[in-house]
């Protein structure tokens, strides 16, 4: 069960490509996040956006670029990637992004760089 | 920087065993919270705990935060099949929320 959609499921692109990445959450929260999921790494959040404004962006590469039109939807757009970027992404909402507290995850994107 | 060191990295046991992972944080937290991830799935919140000391239980999980606020532990009774998958903590303070890296936890029948 999730109230929060993400697609693709599966991603696959070349280092020049440029894609997108979408999440809609139909829970009716004010905060989404990205986060990359690696191997042997904890969870490291990307980007907070609170009421479609972006309130946190961890020292991302530019070549990743996030959007959110509204606070039911969140988009990350990727291009010109690295192999090392390869990993699982995953978009959550909350119902505030002061207090953090019960993120709902989405179902994820993998994705892999080649 | 902050920190969530979360110990074992994998545990395997044995169907029916009790299985425990531990949490401890370089900073007090103002809460402290779990999820799961099942193998090919995505993390899914389990509890929070917010009370220093505090104990909750779910079924035959019972998760426990400690009275310095710094640490936190994940204890399943008599696992079962369904328990596989990687549990996860993560620290809640000054706004941020940080993840520990996760327990595996492998179920032999």
């Amino acid at each position: 069960e999730t109230g929060v959609t993400q697609t693709p499921r599966h991603l696959v692109m070349g280092m020049t490509n440029k894609k997108s990445l979408k999440c809609e959450q139909h829970l009716g929260h004010n905060a989404m996040y990205w986060y990359k999921q690696s191997a042997k790494k904890p969870l490291e959040l990307m980007f907070v956006y609170s009421l479609e404004e972006r309130v946190e962006n961890n020292s991302v590469p530019s070549r990743f670029s996030p959007e959110c039109p509204n606070s039911s939807h969140l988009f990350l757009h990727l291009h010109t990637l690295q192999p090392e970027d390869s990993a699982l992404y995953l978009c959550a909402s909350s119902q505030e992004a002061v207090f953090r507290e019960k993120l709902f995850f989405g179902s994820g994107t993998q994705l892999s760089v080649l | 920087g902050q920190q969530v060191m979360q110990i074992p990295q994998y545990q395997h046991v044995q169907e029916g065993e009790d299985f425990t992972t531990y949490c401890n944080s370089s900073t007090t937290l103002s809460n402290i919270q779990w999820y799961k991830q099942r193998p090919g799935g995505h993390p899914v919140f389990l509890i929070q705990l917010v009370k220093s000391g505090e104990v909750k239980k779910q079924k035959r999980l019972t998760f426990q935060f400690g009275e310095a606020k710094k640490n936190s532990s994940l204890h399943i009774t008599a696992t079962q099949t369904t328990d596989v998958g990687t549990y996860f903590c993560a620290g809640g303070s000054q706004g941020n929320l940080i993840f520990g890296k996760g327990t595996k936890l492998s179920v032999k029948p």
